[in-house]
């Protein structure tokens, strides 16, 4: 069974630090690897998407990594701001079929 | 581009009623998605078009449930009847390919008691 595994589950850290969110899977074929960020009620927004050949991808102070060998993902998070408190996702679709499987998320709380 | 919408934002019913949840998606995107979110399961796909046709319904629970695509700005996701357990947050999406970028609507929050 197709499986995604994030870590930590929370995460509590001062604003200004950098902070790096985990993501294992299991999915097989691999076709991509998203991460999402969804605040509090509201719709998830894409950060990043990842194919299998690529390894690092940024969007401003947010950088994916990709490794499809060891099947790991990590959301890696810079200076960080209030507003980046929120939930994290990492959702990995199957090849052929892209149906996705979803991971639980982080939830990220950024302190003053 | 308003993004994808949804309706009603809130929606509370009791046990045995039929629920209708809307979507409107992005101008121009062929492919649909309707997801469910809970705090027991996480986010779910529940059933997925493209050009109005149902490709995968695999996620959708049972019989209740029943999703249509009239045209390319309309989808509905119908239950019927609905259960506590249904209880939940409904998200449609859309995008241009399956695999590319999809854009979350705002959800609905439902609740039966």
């Amino acid at each position: 069974k197709n499986q995604v595994e994030q870590s930590p589950q929370s995460l509590i850290i001062l604003e200004g630090k950098n902070c790096t969110l985990q993501c294992n899977y299991t999915v097989s074929p691999f076709s991509n690897l998203r991460w999402y960020k969804q605040d509090t009620g509201r719709g998830p927004v894409s950060l990043t998407i990842m194919t299998f050949s690529e390894n690092t991808k940024s969007n401003g102070r947010y950088t994916a990594t990709l490794d499809a060998d060891t099947k790991q993902s990590s959301l890696h998070i810079t200076a960080s701001q209030l507003s980046d408190s929120a939930s994290y996702i990492c959702v990995v679709s199957e090849g052929g079929s892209y149906i996705p499987t979803f991971g639980r998320g982080t939830s990220l709380i950024v302190h003053p | 581009d308003a993004g994808v919408i949804q309706s009603p934002r809130h929606e509370v019913t009791e046990m045995g009623q039929e629920v209708t949840l809307r979507c409107k998606p992005i101008s121009g995107h062929d492919y649909l998605f309707w997801y469910r979110q809970t705090m027991m399961r996480g986010l779910e796909l529940l059933i997925y078009f493209n050009n109005n046709v149902p490709i995968d319904d695999s996620g959708m629970p049972e019989d209740r449930f029943s999703a249509k695509m009239p045209n390319a700005s309309f989808s509905t996701l119908k239950i019927q009847p609905s259960e506590p357990r249904d209880s939940a947050v409904y998200f449609c999406a859309s995008s241009f390919y399956t695999w590319e970028t999809q854009y979350f609507g705002p959800g609905t929050r439902l609740l039966v008691l």
